[in-house]
């Protein structure tokens, strides 16, 4: 079992929807959760942190987590074209471990 | 200044060559990362250095080898790669090493090696 679970899409959405990306993880004792986002030839870029259960909200991004099952979730409202990317889960341990990403499409 | 900052970006090396990545990040750190990311795959990790020390080499062939020359600058030292090395090099940092500290990550280095 990958230590970091992520569907790799790609997730189509049209502008202005709310595009939900989902992460499962194995290591209970995790205690840190992040979304990066990821355009084509660049580097990660942090969008979200998390640490309790419940949800977190920064603007049109909510990250939602759920200990007990293992679970992460990241909402995108009112999505724009410039959204489309590839979203990283990562969570961490001792060490930082990605999921494998999901793509996401918004469409004008 | 809140960015970790890579050179070169972009590197083409033959399979005898040696050669460096460089890494700079002046936010006070004390935790810098090297990540290998090859196409459509996550960053993986490679080294981790807490306080100038390495703390994690996640059995990284030796023909990659990591210096932390001060709080502020990490090398990534070439030698002998083979092209499957290829991909995107990617250096991070963070307050410390503890679990709730995010990572910021530099633009990287496209290495290709022939």
């Amino acid at each position: 079992q990958k230590e970091v679970e992520q569907n790799s899409g790609p997730l189509s959405v049209p502008e202005g929807a709310i595009a939900s990306l989902n992460c499962t993880y194995s290591d209970r004792v995790s205690q840190s959760f992040f979304w990066y986002r990821q355009y084509s030839g660049k580097s990660p870029e942090l969008i979200m942190s998390i640490y309790s259960n419940g949800d977190k909200e920064d603007g049109r991004f909510t990250a939602q987590l759920n200990k007990a099952s293992q679970y992460v979730s990241l909402l995108i409202r009112d999505s724009q074209p410039s959204d489309s990317a590839t979203y990283l889960c990562a969570v961490r341990g001792n060490k930082l471990v990605f999921g494998a990403g999901t793509i996401l499409r918004v469409k004008s | 200044d809140t960015e970790v900052t890579q050179t070169p970006k972009h590197l083409v090396m033959g399979m005898t060559n040696k050669k460096s990545l460089k890494c700079e990040q002046h936010m006070g750190h004390r935790a810098m990362y090297w990540y290998k990311q090859k196409a459509k795959k996550p960053p993986e990790l490679m080294f981790v250095y807490s306080y100038e020390k390495l703390s994690i080499n996640e059995s990284v062939p030796s023909r990659f080898s990591p210096e932390c020359p001060n709080s502020s600058l990490l090398n990534l030292h070439l030698h002998a790669l083979q092209p499957e090395d290829s991909a995107l090099y990617l250096c991070a940092s963070s307050q410390q090493t503890g679990e709730n500290y995010g990572y910021t990550f530099g633009s990287g280095t496209r290495l290709t090696v022939v």
